[in-house]
């Protein structure tokens, strides 16, 4: 079974469209991120949840809105896409507090806006 | 942002030990040093962390001499499978915050 799952794993769409990503993980860790890696492959935390309540939220657009129905899942709605979206967004989880520093990543995500 | 420096690129060939220095100058006293492999198409991996001296398990050894404002992260023998990005980071591990992640060292192991 897979720890960290995504989907979907490509994703390619148009301008001004609304599309979601979802997480799953069945590791029972309480804390949930989505990262994103752009072009450069500079790897940035957008948000963290843990235990379904909201604890990072770096500066991102209002476009982008994360939701966490339960601890194991942490979905991510983009509204209104643009170009500079496309990326590649992974998922992550991890115990609260991080005890042994161990982050799990997804497979990615990744999102082409034309 | 990150608080580590460490190399752009190093290349290698199959069967040496690769070595790759990571520098964190301002590292906190609650501070440990993490790495992670990042394989093209996948998320990142943890391999390896450390607060002081020498850690090893079965994928490498993570030398941190006593100031702690470097740290060296060891490959033995690698194959062509270790080409990836590694990353140095450094973190306190505490509730509500998260890994910042830097440019890496992209590995190129050739035969």
């Amino acid at each position: 079974d897979t720890a960290v799952s995504q989907t979907p794993k490509y994703l390619v769409t148009q301008m001004g469209n609304d599309k979601s990503i979802k997480c799953e993980q069945n590791l029972g860790h309480d804390t949930m991120y989505w990262y994103k890696q752009d072009s450069k492959k500079f790897l940035k935390i957008m948000f963290s949840y843990n235990n379904k309540e909201l604890i990072i939220n770096e500066t991102v657009p209002n476009r982008f809105s994360p939701k966490s129905p339960d601890k194991a899942h942490l979905n991510l709605h983009i509204n209104s896409l643009e170009l500079g979206d496309s990326a590649v967004y992974f998922c992550a989880s991890s115990h609260k507090g991080r005890n042994t520093g161990e982050l799990f990543f997804g497979e990615g995500s990744r999102l082409t806006v034309l | 942002l990150a608080k580590t420096t460490q190399p752009i690129s190093m290349d290698s060939y199959e069967g040496q030990e690769v070595n790759i220095t990571c520098s964190h100058n301002n590292i906190a006293t609650n501070d440990y040093i993490t790495w992670y492999q990042q394989f093209p198409s996948q998320g990142p991996r943890f391999i390896i962390q450390g607060y002081k001296t020498k850690v090893t398990n079965e994928v490498a050894s993570l030398f941190i001499p006593a100031d702690r404002k470097s740290s060296t992260l060891s490959l033995p023998r690698v194959s062509l499978s270790d080409t990836a990005v590694y990353y140095c980071l450094v973190d306190s591990n505490q509730a509500g915050t998260a890994l910042i992640f830097g440019k890496g060292t992209t590995l190129s192991v050739s035969s």
